[in-house]
């Protein structure tokens, strides 16, 4: 099983700042990585597909980055709307994993 | 608009069992692989079980295999998640998700969940 291992558990930061959130997977798993937003009851929202291209009506402000089994997402300037939790999630093997999650908070 | 309504979440005793619907609109259900991904409380997103398009292929975690059962009817433009032998466990908000396409395993589109707990 390919284990994604999150960090940091947990992002303070100020609208405005930048976030930088990674997903390092245990074993190569190409470019096969998605990122999702969850927010408090509701519908997770996928966000990056494929460890680079957004999904269609996400801003421009995520981005998403690999180097070899590091993979990072990218928020260059955080919104409100944007304090939520983040999940990364490999679809390169079964079973497919998520990561434990980095949740955003407002410092 | 894509659109994903889970139901059949429900309050049952361990060793008991529940079966799960997901009713889908808004985009050919035929053509897409489908999942269930659940959330225990206070915890992360766990991938439980995907469906591939034409129903064909199914995969499970290890912690399902053997007491879930993955389904679809692709007239009815709906997924099912039979549980069987369900343990404290298992409970969990469960969503059921739309794969990106036939065989690509991201999911695009989210329903709201629906709430299992397993208790006595």
């Amino acid at each position: 099983e390919i284990e994604l291992t999150q960090s940091p558990a947990t992002l303070s930061l100020s609208p405005g700042e930048r976030a930088t959130l990674s997903c390092r997977a245990s074993q190569g798993v190409s470019t096969s990585l998605a990122w999702y937003q969850h927010k408090p009851g509701q519908a997770p929202r996928l966000l990056i597909y494929d460890a680079f291209d957004r999904a269609s009506g996400i801003p421009a402000r995520f981005g998403g980055s690999a180097s070899g089994t590091d993979f990072t997402l990218t928020i260059s300037s955080v919104e409100p709307e944007d304090f939520a939790v983040y999940y990364c999630q490999q679809r390169y093997d079964w079973p497919l994993t998520f990561g434990g999650g980095t949740k955003v908070e407002i410092k | 608009e894509v659109q994903l309504l889970e139901y059949g979440g429900a309050l049952v005793q361990p060793g008991g069992s529940l079966r799960l619907s997901c009713a889908a609109s808004g985009f050919t259900f035929s053509s897409y692989a489908m999942t269930w991904v659940r959330q225990a409380p206070g915890k992360g997103l766990e991938w439980v079980s995907c469906i591939s398009g034409s129903g064909t292929g199914t995969h499970y975690t290890d912690s399902v295999k053997g007491r879930f059962t993955i389904s679809r009817d692709n007239s009815k433009n709906t997924l099912y998640l039979q549980m069987n032998s369900l343990r404290v466990e298992d409970t969990a908000v469960y969503y059921c998700a739309k794969g990106a396409d036939a065989s690509r395993y991201h999911f695009d589109f989210w329903g709201q969940g629906t709430l299992v707990t397993v208790s006595s």
